[in-house]
């Protein structure tokens, strides 16, 4: 069965450079969800798209934004990169809002230098 | 607001042995809740997740799990535990009134099984 896929799945960066991470959510899929997991941490809500629209926000940084665009495939852009933002970024996918299983992706692992 | 409270860090057992990995939460309405596995440099699994109906839900290899309202928790259990299972486990929930079931995870309670 097909997964969630997100790439790149490691991504190394220095201070102040920008970065952007994809993800492409499961055929028949119509929601997307970020999260971060910080080195030792729970996985954190960012955001989310539900038919290309931004349907919930979490404690996302001014310097992030995402979209989702017409094939449903979203990419989070983060800029001005800090050292703090060196986590490991989760992609998931549901197939209706509301409650249901969200099937995550293999995550990518972002390290800021 | 709801959270998530996972009430052991770590939980060390040998294999073939019992175990139970705490899961309370806080939430003003009624919940969904979730189990999800996460093995060294994975993403998450979802092992088993209460919607409505039976209290007592089971899900993948072998893990099960009960929900119970008045203690507000949601205790994983598995009767007999297997080297393989050596892992993180993070308890989550979302808010069924609201459209878009963002999760909110608990702080993981890392399995290690002895042999």
């Amino acid at each position: 069965a097909a997964g969630v896929i997100q790439s790149p799945r490691h991504l190394i960066k220095e201070k102040r450079e920008t970065a952007t991470l994809k993800c492409y959510p499961i055929p028949r899929h119509d929601t997307v969800y970020w999260y971060q997991q910080g080195p030792g941490q729970d996985p954190q809500f960012l955001i989310s798209f539900y038919e290309k629209m931004q349907s919930d926000k979490g404690s996302i940084p001014d310097r992030f934004s995402a979209q989702q665009f017409s094939d449903y495939h979203s990419e989070l852009n983060m800029s001005s990169l800090e050292l703090g933002d060196s986590a490991l970024y989760f992609c998931a996918s549901s197939p209706r809002t509301g409650g249901n299983e969200q099937f995550f992706g293999p995550g990518t692992r972002l390290t800021v230098l | 607001a709801q959270s998530v409270t996972q009430l052991d860090s770590q939980v060390p057992v040998f294999e073939e042995a019992p175990v139970e990995l705490r899961c309370n939460y806080s939430s003003s309405v009624s919940v969904y809740l979730f189990w999800y596995v996460q093995y060294p440099n994975q993403g998450l699994q979802l092992l088993l997740k209460y919607l409505s109906g039976s209290t007592l839900v089971k899900g993948i290899n072998g893990f099960e799990a009960e929900f119970n309202k008045s203690q507000t928790s949601f205790h994983l259990r598995k009767p007999s535990v297997h080297i393989s299972d050596t892992a993180e486990y993070f308890c989550a929930v979302s808010d069924p009134g609201t459209s878009y079931g963002k999760l909110t995870f608990g702080q993981g309670t890392i399995l290690t099984v002895h042999p």
